[in-house]
């Protein structure tokens, strides 16, 4: 089955410990992304990769990074996470570069930070 | 700067009813316009899309969306709903060679028995 995965689903932590959450795609796409989803406000892109090591910066990338090894994976890493990074996270892939057309949404994790 | 705006935070309607959902967008460039609903406790799923062309689309689940561009707007119909619509509804703009969707706040729905 085509899909967009992500690991863990939910997520509790303290502030300042680093976290990692998996992101992998089976459909061979060379786009993927990452977004967190507030309340009222939306998705909100954080960062973005348009192929094998190539990766930017979305519109709030404070206090995240990527990595971009393998074509199926784009891992988010929260070096020391804090509590405004509370939110649900979405990765997204496309089947074709740039975001401009239609991406496949894994199912989100929740992370929690106390 | 490219923005979406969806001025129903929450919708309500009863089951059977019709439903429209809005969505306006600002943008500069000819917009790519999606429309996404989330389900509880699920990632976003695509209904339908525009490109170009036929200015009425289909989508999956019975939704079909219009754009007009005098308007700048992408409303979402539904002629009539079931309880599973129930979900969160995010319309979305991206154009050729932007590197990011820009999306809505959202519009939740709630279906009455």
């Amino acid at each position: 089955e085509a899909q967009v995965t992500q690991n863990p689903r939910y997520l509790i932590t303290v502030t300042g410990k680093k976290l990692t959450v998996t992101c992998s795609q089976n459909m061979n796409h060379e786009y993927m992304s990452w977004y967190r989803q507030d309340p009222g406000l939306g998705l909100r892109q954080i960062y973005y990769s348009m192929n094998v090591e190539v990766t930017d910066k979305g519109d709030v990338p404070e206090g995240y990074k990527v990595s971009r090894k393998e074509k199926r994976n784009f891992p988010l890493i929260l070096e020391s996470p804090s509590p405004n990074q509370t939110s649900l996270y979405f990765c997204a892939s496309s089947p074709r570069q740039g975001a401009a057309y239609e991406q496949y949404f894994g199912p989100g994790t929740r992370l929690t930070v106390t | 700067a490219q923005s979406v705006t969806q001025p129903d935070i929450h919708i309500t309607v009863s089951e059977g009813a019709s439903l429209e959902l809005r969505c306006n967008y600002s943008y500069g460039a000819t917009p790519y316009l999606f429309w996404y609903v989330q389900s509880p406790g699920q990632g976003l799923q695509l209904l339908l899309k525009y490109f170009s062309g036929d200015t009425l689309v289909q989508g999956i689940k019975g939704f079909e969306a219009e754009f007009k561009r005098s308007q700048s707007s992408f409303n979402l119909r539904k002629p009539s709903v079931h309880w599973s619509d129930a979900a969160e509804y995010f319309c979305a703009v991206g154009r050729r060679g932007a590197q990011k969707l820009v999306f809505g706040q959202g519009t939740r729905l709630t279906i009455n028995p």
